[in-house]
């Protein structure tokens, strides 16, 4: 069964450094995204990708950060300078297109954690 | 989107059938309801989604009520492995092409399957 894939599943970062967290989405989807969950809370849309540019992002999606699709199929987040309330899970998915594919498929997620 | 409400937290028996209700009173026309659980911070997963039809699939079975202002989740023969946090999220489907329409995420339903 296709999945989507992320790496690393673990990154120790320091403060400051930067940081890109990798995501192999479904092979032919076309909607891509990036979810995050710090410990103990809800998870948190941040950027949605379709067509090679952000279609929607929410408030967290900052200056720090930014998306790519660099190959057709990696689909990466980077976070420039980390801080230490950028620790939390990461969650890549994916989405076909059309109207009948609309549920999302999530990764396992990237655990970043800021030192 | 419409908002939903969740109880935080239910029990079922291994295999009997575990219910999780869902109350999304100020749903619109337009909204499909979508069910995902997430596995001790894994990726949600997606379980399975719905307009006014009850719908069934290999993992759950979707229950509408007439007015569309609720919904119940039912796995049919829960087992240890069903234990998760279960998302009730009220969504507009993207029916627009490009209209990515990411996934907001409530506290859920914390589901424990005792022994």
């Amino acid at each position: 069964e296709p999945e989507v894939t992320q790496t690393p599943s673990h990154q120790v970062t320091q403060m400051g450094q930067e940081v890109i967290l990798r995501c192999v989405p479904i092979s032919n989807h076309l909607y891509f995204y990036w979810y995050r969950q710090i410990l103990g809370q809800k998870v948190e849309f941040l950027v949605s990708f379709y067509n090679n540019e952000i279609s929607e992002k929410s408030e967290i999606f900052d200056d720090q950060f930014s998306v790519e699709r660099p190959d057709g199929s990696n689909f990466t987040l980077k976070i420039r300078s980390t801080k230490l309330e950028d620790s939390a899970m990461y969650f890549c998915a994916s989405r076909g297109g059309g109207v009948t594919n609309t549920e999302a498929f999530f990764g396992q997620g990237t655990r970043l954690t800021v030192v | 989107d419409a908002k939903t409400t969740q109880p935080p937290s239910m029990d079922c028996a291994e295999g009997r059938a575990a219910n999780l209700p869902c109350n999304h009173s100020t749903i619109s026309g337009n909204e499909y309801v979508y069910w995902y659980r997430q596995i001790h911070s894994q990726g949600p997963q997606y379980i399975i989604h719905g307009l006014k039809n009850n719908e069934t699939n290999e993992m759950a079975s979707l229950i509408i009520t007439e007015d569309r202002k609720s919904s119940t989740l039912i796995l049919p023969h829960a087992t240890l492995r069903d234990t998760a946090v279960y998302y009730c999220i009220v969504r507009v489907a993207p029916l627009i092409s490009g209209s990515a329409r990411q996934l907001t995420f409530g506290s859920g339903t914390q589901l424990t399957v005792l022994p």
